[in-house]
């Protein structure tokens, strides 16, 4: 069975400094690795997600994430943070040879930006 | 183009009653998914319809139960409430469900089981 794991509950970051989420993972055979974020009462909204090829991945609204194998990781980046990245963000796993599309997520991070 | 569409926004029921949501799928779109968020939590995956049938299931009891219709769209049921059903629920789509696509999630129906 996959899982996912989302080390930090809340990270807080300055507006305009780096943010990053991290995220690791566990599955069977090669992965499908997804990022959500989600806004106060709203769905889960789409950033970016990793299915073969560069280990980076660049994604919606400035983010970028990085696929390691080897630390089974794949931990979300942004550069230059805006206060209006304060959200909650999801990882999520599924196998690359699995039928069907069930997403596994992580716990969650809560990101907060200060000005 | 409309997006992941789903109703009611807020419900409210009392235990041992029987709920259905309902959800309309992004267009262009065959498959949909269901996931239960508890507060503070990750969504679970419940079940997946596509081509009207349930083709994938999660760790849930058969109180839940849906139904995929010829447009796609798809109903969530769940049948003798109990206070831990409380929560908010998420329909997700995508196109195929064979492949590595994203889905795209509505703002979610928030559940409460008085």
């Amino acid at each position: 069975a996959q899982s996912v794991a989302q080390p930090e509950d809340q990270v807080n970051v300055a507006e305009g400094n780096p943010l990053t989420v991290k995220c690791t993972y566990s599955v069977s055979g090669n992965p499908y690795l997804f990022w959500y974020v989600q806004y106060p009462n709203r769905g889960l909204q789409f950033l970016l997600k990793y299915i073969t090829g560069d280990n980076l991945v660049k994604g919606s609204y400035g983010f970028e994430a990085e696929f390691n194998k080897s630390q089974t990781s794949f931990h979300l980046k942004k550069p230059s943070a805006l206060v209006s990245d304060s959200a909650l963000y999801f990882c999520a796993v599924r196998p690359y040879k699995a039928a069907g599309n069930k997403l596994t997520f992580g716990g969650g991070t809560r990101v907060l930006v200060k000005p | 183009d409309a997006g992941v569409t789903q109703s009611p926004t807020h419900l409210i029921k009392t235990r041992g009653q029987q709920v259905t949501l309902r959800c309309s799928p992004k267009s262009g779109h065959d498959t949909v998914s269901w996931y239960q968020q508890a507060l503070g939590q990750g969504p679970q995956f419940i079940f997946q319809y596509y081509e009207e049938e349930e083709r994938q299931r999660g760790n849930f009891p058969d109180r839940f139960s849906g139904h995929q219709f010829p447009n796609y769209s798809s109903e969530l049921n769940v049948n003798a409430l109990l206070l831990g059903d409380s929560a908010l629920y998420l329909c997700a789509s995508s196109l195929s469900a064979l492949t590595g696509r994203e889905q795209y999630f509505g703002p979610g129906t928030r559940l409460t089981v008085t």
